[in-house]
């Protein structure tokens, strides 16, 4: 059982649409992150989102973070070709013996031309 | 400045052999994580370091896995006796000790034949 997971898994939009993807669990988390990736590259951070209900913005980016803590969601707007990748979520896992990062199984975005 | 490096960035051997993977971290940067990305997955905690020694290796998935970082910095990854499924990208990342953020480097795809 995955503990974060991630809907949908793959999306094809056209350039200038909308869309939401989601990372859902059934236990609390003290933060979240979102991490974008690029084929051939590794995962880039996004946004790190900590307080319940807080909204976060990242240029046509929204990020928010459920009341509960218990999902999270990142909603594109008016997406573009360049936003074409693997969106992927994850909780940090320990304190003082690091900072390990559980990934969910990622959506992967195609925004066509 | 220089991010973290991976080499090779590919890898083709057959299933049976020993391969080494390595990572140049950033420097200064005294965290560092191995993670195993599947295909259509997201990332899998591997193991993690702090300076030289392993603080948690709680992810390798059997003793033929194994990592070493005798000098605080660049990393290695071996893995003995290859098998079709240790096939995956092999992501390694980086943060100072007590950073937020992880910084990942491309990855090594790996393909046991």
């Amino acid at each position: 059982t995955q503990l974060l997971e991630q809907s949908p898994q793959f999306l094809s939009i056209q350039e200038g649409e909308n869309l939401t993807v989601y990372c859902n669990s059934s236990s609390v988390f003290s933060s979240l992150q979102w991490y974008r990736q690029e084929p051939g590259e590794g995962p880039v951070l996004l946004v790190t989102v900590v307080t319940g209900g807080e909204v976060k913005k990242l240029k046509r980016l929204t990020f928010q973070f459920g009341d509960a803590r218990k999902d999270s969601s990142l909603h594109i707007t008016a997406a573009q070709p360049g936003d074409t990748g693997l969106y992927l979520c994850a909780l940090k896992r320990g304190s003082d013996a690091g900072n390990m990062l559980t990934f969910g199984g990622g959506t992967r975005l195609m925004v066509k031309p | 400045g220089a991010g973290v490096s991976q080499t090779p960035s590919n890898k083709v051997t057959e299933k049976g052999k020993y391969v080494e993977l390595r990572c140049d971290p950033i420097s200064g940067h005294t965290a560092l994580y191995w993670y195993r990305q599947s295909l259509g997955q997201g990332p899998e905690f591997l193991i993690y370091f702090q300076g030289t020694g392993a603080a948690d290796d709680s992810g390798l998935p059997n003793d033929r896995f194994f990592a070493v970082r005798p000098e605080g910095s660049v990393s290695t990854l071996k893995i003995q006796r290859t098998e079709r499924g240790d096939s995956a990208v092999y992501l390694c990342a980086s943060s100072s000790r007590t950073g937020n953020e992880q910084y990942f480097g491309p990855g090594t795809r790996l393909t046991v034949t």
